[in-house]
């Protein structure tokens, strides 16, 4: 089964400092990965994906992940933090034998002036 | 339509009452998911439709929950018998295919709290 393990209910950064969400996942076979971003009030949104290919995937607003297949990793970067960041993060799953895309439950991020 | 839409964006109901929470796909999307997001989760996956027909619908957590897609556009969430454990963001999701590649473009919820 399909699972998704966020480390950090919470991160806090400093504005222009680098922004690190982690996430790993558990998946019987090769995985389709997304990060999404929910703003308060709003619905979420794709922020990026890996399917197949290239393993460091670029999404909006400058963030990017590397898909790590050894370590079962999918971690979400960006060199520098800015205010309008501060948001929930959620990665989610899809093994692409299902129906479902599993999302883990959540980092919210902080930042700092 | 642009987005999503999601109607109500709250409601407020009494235990045992009876809900419908509406979602307006984007025009053209075959596939739609209900998700349920509870305070401080991510979404949890409710059910999904391609079409009119719910492909999967193994996450409703009982025969309370029914949803319905009739003419493969709007989808209704009905919630029977109300219970104050149902409070949380009902989550509607659309994508172009049935491929989960492309990923979705959510609704902003609609919000029910059980009193």
């Amino acid at each position: 089964a399909q699972s998704v393990t966020q480390l950090g209910s919470h991160v806090s950064v400093s504005e222009g400092a680098l922004v690190l969400l982690r996430c790993n996942y558990s998946s019987s076979v090769p995985p389709y990965l997304f990060w999404y971003v929910q703003y308060p009030n709003q619905g979420l949104q794709l922020l990026l994906k890996y399917t197949t290919g290239a393993t460091l995937v670029k999404g909006i607003n400058g963030f990017e992940a590397e898909f790590k297949k050894s370590e079962t990793s999918f971690h979400l970067t960006k060199p520098s933090a800015h205010m309008s960041d501060a948001a929930e993060y959620f990665c989610a799953v899809s093994d692409g034998g299902g129906f479902k895309t599993i999302f883990g439950a959540g980092t919210r991020l902080f930042v700092k002036a | 339509g642009a987005g999503v839409s999601q109607t109500p964006s709250n409601k407020v109901t009494e235990k045992g009452k009876y809900v419908e929470l509406r979602c307006d796909p984007i025009s053209g999307h075959t596939a739609l998911y209900w998700y349920r997001q509870s305070l401080g989760q991510g979404p949890e996956f409710l059910i999904y439709f391609q079409g009119t027909g719910a492909a999967d619908d193994s996450g409703l957590p009982n025969d309370r929950f029914f949803a319905v897609r009739p003419e493969g556009s709007v989808s209704t969430l009905k919630i029977q018998r109300t219970e104050r454990g149902d409070s949380a963001v009902y989550l509607c999701a659309s994508s172009s295919t049935p491929d989960r590649r492309e990923g979705y473009t959510f609704g902003s919820g609609t919000r029910l709290t059980v009193v």
